[in-house]
């Protein structure tokens, strides 16, 4: 079936550094990808949702300059962490869609980031 | 009212019971609904679709009632390995067509 791989699966990083994750569609193409993030107890929130050659639609409340989205090929789209700090401390997950797709969903298998 | 809501549990239950999660959501315009398992520290992972007719897959039942706005899914002989958190999700209420995941109930199955 289809697989996202999404890297780095685990990542520590000093206050103030950038982080980038990384999410490749295999197989398939991910027109759509959706950034979720889940603190502890705590629901998967979207962040933020690119198609492929636009500019990431972000969600109230989520910084579109700390939180950058790219997503030029129909294969890998990736979020950068900048300027992280502890409280970005969380778990990244990305989900892509296929073209022709409305609800098929292929979750990456997320990426848990602390910010020291 | 949050936009999916689901009791946070946990649910601690012994091999071989029956349980239930109920689940329910705010947007009427909402058009597909799942039931995701997450174990600890992993991605989610499909359970289930849930029809209006509900629908069976082995021990699991799903269940959708519009008019209440309300989603359940039943764990018959519940099984160790059925240990996990159970998300409550639903999509199709806004413009891309994205996933809105619920808190999640944690089952916890003993021998």
């Amino acid at each position: 079936g289809a697989v996202v791989s999404q890297h780095p699966s685990r990542v520590i990083c000093k206050s103030g550094t950038s982080v980038k994750i990384e999410c490749r569609s295999l197989d398939f193409q991910a027109t759509t990808m959706f950034w979720y993030r889940q603190f502890p107890k705590q629901s998967l929130m979207l962040m933020a949702t690119s198609n492929e050659g636009s500019k990431a639609t972000y969600e109230q409340g989520v910084e579109k300059d700390k939180f950058l989205i790219n997503h030029a090929s129909l294969t890998l789209s990736t979020l950068t962490v900048t300027s992280a700090h502890p409280e970005d401390s969380s778990f990244y997950i990305c989900s892509a869609r296929d073209r022709g797709q409305v609800y098929g969903y292929t979750f990456g298998s997320g990426t848990r980031l602390t910010v020291v | 009212r949050k936009e999916v809501e689901q009791d946070p549990g946990p649910f601690n239950v012994p091999e071989g019971a029956t349980v239930a999660f109920n689940c329910t959501y705010s947007n009427s315009a909402s058009q597909s609904f799942f039931w995701y398992r997450q174990d600890c520290r992993k991605e989610p992972k499909l359970l289930m679709s849930v029809y209006s007719s509900g629908n069976e897959d082995g021990r699991f039942t799903a269940q959708l009632n519009r008019a209440s706005q309300y989603i359940s899914l039943l764990i018959r002989d519940s099984k160790l390995s059925d240990s996990a958190t159970y998300l409550c999700v639903v999509a199709g209420g806004g413009s891309q067509g994205n996933l809105i995941f619920g808190k999640g109930t944690k089952l916890s199955v003993k021998p």
